[in-house]
């Protein structure tokens, strides 16, 4: 019984394409985020969604533009796709709240390839 | 501008032996430290954490140090076994105000555990 699930977790596709990653957890947090890691392994966090809300949105290119049905969801949904977008795209969960030390639970992540 | 380092890119130790995992970070302003286990073609997994109130967690063969001071942590794992082998990286929280945080990951250190 996955906690944080996301589809696809292989996508190729051309550039120039749209494309979108869904993400869904089951944990009942009110917290989700999407983080990226590049080429270097270095994992940098995109987005976060608190309760539907965008809380923090890192400086990401605006082709990238994350949409929260419910607070169980956080889809990533990228436009004109570059080369550069190539990487693995985590999505994670996690109950946050004011002094709470809580951690963020992760999918598996959704391996993107631009071509 | 990297706010969380990890230096070693790689560590390999002997199964039995201590297995001493290091980081360091520059922002006074995280309060909250993690690490996080990371096998391929998986999502990272929440290992251990620490308060910045605190200098020492303890969780079975994981031991997690934090030195405010010279802004270092470190994990210790003893015994090492083989199925530790894997990437671990560091994470500090820094704190938007209110409920929402944001991970900051190092990049990461691969552990080989070797029979």
């Amino acid at each position: 019984d996955t906690a944080v699930s996301q589809t696809p977790k292989y996508l190729v596709t051309q550039m120039g394409n749209d494309k979108s990653i869904k993400c869904e957890q089951n944990l009942g947090h009110d917290t989700m985020y999407w983080y990226k890691q590049d080429s270097k392994k270095f994992l940098k966090i995109m987005f976060s969604y608190n309760n539907k809300e965008l809380i923090i949105n890192e400086t990401v290119p605006n082709r990238f533009s994350p949409k929260s049905p419910d607070k169980a969801h956080l889809n990533l949904h990228i436009n004109s796709l570059e080369l550069g977008d190539s990487a693995v795209y985590f999505c994670a969960s996690s109950q946050d709240g004011i002094g709470e030390t809580t951690e963020a639970f992760f999918g598996q992540g959704t391996r993107l390839t631009v071509v | 501008d990297q706010q969380v380092k990890q230096n070693s890119p790689s560590l390999s130790v002997q199964e039995g032996r201590i297995s001493i995992l290091n980081c360091d970070y520059t922002n006074s302003m995280f309060d909250y430290f993690l690490w996080y286990k990371k096998y391929p073609a998986e999502g990272p997994t929440f290992l251990i954490s620490i308060s910045s109130i605190k200098d020492k967690n303890e969780d079975g063969r994981f031991t997690v140090f934090l030195n405010k001071s010279a802004k270092h942590l470190s994990l210790h794992i003893v015994p090492s076994q083989p199925g530790d082998s894997a990437v671990y990286f560091c994470a500090a929280r820094a704190n938007y105000g209110g409920a929402t945080n944001k991970l900051i990951f190092g990049t990461g250190t691969l552990l080989a555990v070797q029979p």
